[in-house]
């Protein structure tokens, strides 16, 4: 059973339109939750987020953790052909041992011209 | 600069053959992992280390094999126990087991 989950799983819009990304886990002894940016080879880092920092923002990005709900969301605005690429969200738990993350199964996000 | 490399880009197995992929980082990391790529199936942990000499079994783990003899390295073999190789292949580190993950541009595995 999938401990991470991704909704939706793809995702088609318009350049400008605002997205907003889900992410779900199913552990209570999470200890962070992170989201990568997958556009083509290698995943690249956008946010950490724990409880000790459950909001984060970088320009048009911006990523919030509900600990009562078990789930974060990705915020792109304003978005751009740049922002198309498969969006990984990952979660680190205790219990888990040091064997990495666990992954969701990614957002694949186009934006049209 | 700092970073992890992964080779080759592409690779092409044979059947019956063993083939190896090579990921190297100079970010004196000491945790090392290999994931594992399909489409619509996320990345799955083949193996990870967490110090040289040391190596664990990730969630797919039969099939393949790992050593780490150097902190800099972490080969994975697909061996020809694994029948279904065609995937693409990440490497990742991190500074301490459970950070963030910094990853490789992978290798794309076909079989012939």
């Amino acid at each position: 059973e999938d401990k991470v989950v991704q909704s939706p799983l793809s995702l088609v819009v318009h350049e400008g339109d605002t997205v907003t990304l889900n992410c779900s886990y199913e552990v209570t002894n999470f200890r962070s939750l992170l989201w990568y940016k997958q556009e083509k080879k290698a995943p690249t880092f956008l946010f950490m987020l724990t409880s000790s920092g459950i909001e984060k923002k970088s320009g048009r990005l911006s990523s919030i953790l509900d600990k009562k709900e078990l789930s974060s969301i990705l915020n792109i605005t304003a978005t751009q052909t740049g922002d198309s690429a498969i969006y990984l969200c990952a979660m680190d738990y205790s219990g888990g041992g040091a064997d990495g993350l666990t992954f969701g199964k990614g957002t694949h996000l186009i934006i049209q011209p | 600069d700092g970073g992890i490399t992964q080779s080759p880009k592409y690779l092409f197995r044979k059947e019956g053959q063993n083939v190896t992929l090579s990921c190297e980082q100079n970010l004196n990391h000491d945790a090392m992992y290999w994931y594992r790529q399909d489409p619509g199936q996320g990345l799955r942990l083949i193996y990870y280390s967490q110090i040289v000499n040391d190596f664990q079994k990730g969630d797919i783990a039969e099939g393949y094999s790992v050593s780490r003899e150097k902190k800099e390295s972490f080969p994975l073999t697909v061996t020809s126990a694994q029948k279904n190789p065609t995937a693409f292949y990440l490497c990742a580190s991190a500074d301490s087991p459970n950070e963030k993950l910094f990853f490789g541009s992978g290798t794309q595995l076909s079989v012939l």
